[in-house]
């Protein structure tokens, strides 16, 4: 079964900080790719998400992710974090060949020190 | 332009019982996901609706039931619950295109199973 890992499951930084969060999917075919954010208290939110072309995506925020097929990588960045961006991150993907049903991985908590 | 409403936002239920939530779309969309999201983990698909008819369904049992209106709002369903129900329940909608989807989400309806 395909799954989704998002390896750090707490980050915690300080504003200015660079961010990169993992991100690694077990799926050997085409997939769709999603990033989330779950601010405190709000829904789930879409950051960016990638289904083919430039493999370096540009969401909202300052936030950019980059696929890298041969790895299994979805990784998230931003070059300088605000207070505000503390929240909980969530990594999603779609097979091609699977409709179109999400699978999560487990979600990286940031807080962002003032 | 209304996003997704999901109601109630919170509900305490003992085991045994029977619950159901309910769910609007977005404006425009006309397919419905459901995710079970339970304390720290990432939401898991349960199941989509499309044309009132069940499209895809992930790996939860038989107790759990949906359905979608003509007017493309949907209602989850779930018998005898378990106290391992407890958990956010999240609703998402998209416009079906060719599988390359995007799902908006709803805030959610905290399930509390006593």
């Amino acid at each position: 079964a395909q799954s989704v890992s998002q390896h750090n499951h707490h980050v915690i930084l300080s504003e200015a900080a660079s961010l990169e969060l993992g991100c690694n999917y077990s799926y050997g075919g085409t997939v769709n790719l999603f990033w989330y954010v779950q601010y405190p208290g709000q829904h789930l939110q879409l950051l960016l998400k990638y289904f083919s072309g430039d493999p370096l995506v540009k969401g909202i925020k300052g936030f950019e992710a980059e696929f890298i097929k041969s790895k299994f990588s979805f990784n998230l960045r931003k070059p300088s974090v605000q207070w505000s961006d503390t929240a909980e991150y969530f990594c999603a993907v779609n097979p091609n060949n699977a409709g179109n049903m999400l699978t999560f991985g487990g979600g990286t908590r940031l807080m962002v020190k003032p | 332009d209304a996003g997704v409403t999901q109601s109630p936002t919170h509900l305490i239920k003992t085991r045994g019982q029977q619950v159901t939530l309910r769910c609007s779309p977005k404006s425009g969309h006309d397919t419905v996901s459901w995710y079970q999201q339970a304390l720290g983990q990432g939401p898991q698909f349960i199941f989509q609706y499309y044309e009132e008819e069940e499209r895809q369904r992930g790996n939860f049992p038989d107790r759990f039931s949906g359905h979608q209106f003509p007017n493309y709002s949907s209602e989850l369903n779930v018998n005898a619950l378990l106290l391992g129900d407890s958990a956010l329940y999240l609703c998402a909608s998209s416009l079906a295109n060719l599988y390359q989807e995007t799902q908006y989400f709803g805030p959610g309806t905290r399930l509390l199973v006593l």
